[in-house]
């Protein structure tokens, strides 16, 4: 069974701080890893694709990929309370096959 | 605007009434998928279907539950006989064709209620 697993969280981080989220997954042959943010009521949105070992930046986001440990987070620097909301990390098991798996999700509240 | 679209947004239905679940994906894209959430709960993988085609349908409920993808026309996700657990939001979402690019954009989602 190939699972993607998220400390379901809430965390607390107060505004302004680095917001460190983290997924590992289950087989090291994956290539493909995603971030996305779901607002209350709302639909996932997609943040951070990542897809070699090491950083990717966006703005105030960094998707971090170790494929040998099989992890893969992203921080948020400088948080604001419009952070707030659950963070999905999906993982492609199959290359060549387009089906993701997502994790249950990590609940951040930012406090200001 | 190019987005995946939905709808309904919202659908009641007593129970054993049908629900039919319209999603039209991105242009351009031809993959779509289909995720049930139940509230404070995670994504829930349905089925995974091209333009005529189902290519994964392991979440999907051996019964009364059923979806297509025609080769002109939304994508449909079905409900036969609806129960008070079918209550749920039903999010479809769609990538591109081919290639190495397997990013999913969701649509805003069909709040299911059965009464």
């Amino acid at each position: 069974q190939k699972e993607v697993e998220q400390n379901s969280g809430p965390l607390s981080v107060p505004e302004g701080a680095i917001a460190s989220l983290n997924c590992t997954y289950s087989d090291r042959g994956s290539q493909s890893f995603f971030w996305y943010r779901q607002y209350s009521g709302k639909s996932p949105e997609l943040i951070m694709s990542i897809y070699s070992n090491g950083d990717k930046e966006d703005g105030r986001f960094t998707a971090q990929l170790n494929k040998a440990s099989q992890y893969v987070s992203l921080l948020i620097r400088d948080s604001q309370p419009s952070d707030s909301a659950t963070y999905l990390c999906a993982v492609n098991f199959d290359g060549g096959y387009q089906k993701v798996t997502f994790g249950t999700g990590t609940k951040l509240q930012v406090i200001p | 605007n190019a987005g995946v679209m939905q709808n309904p947004r919202h659908l009641v239905r007593r129970r054993g009434q049908e629900a039919r679940l319209r999603c039209s994906p991105m242009k351009g894209h031809s993959h779509v998928y289909w995720y049930r959430q139940l509230p404070e709960e995670g994504l829930k993988f349905m089925v995974y279907l091209q333009k005529e085609n189902i290519i994964d349908e392991s979440g999907m409920p051996k019964e009364r539950f059923s979806a297509e993808f025609p080769k002109e026309g939304p994508s449909i996700l079905r409900i036969q006989q609806v129960v008070r657990g079918d209550s749920a939001a039903y999010f479809c979402a769609s990538s591109p064709p081919s290639g190495d690019i397997y990013e999913q954009y969701f649509g805003p989602g069909t709040r299911l209620t059965v009464t």
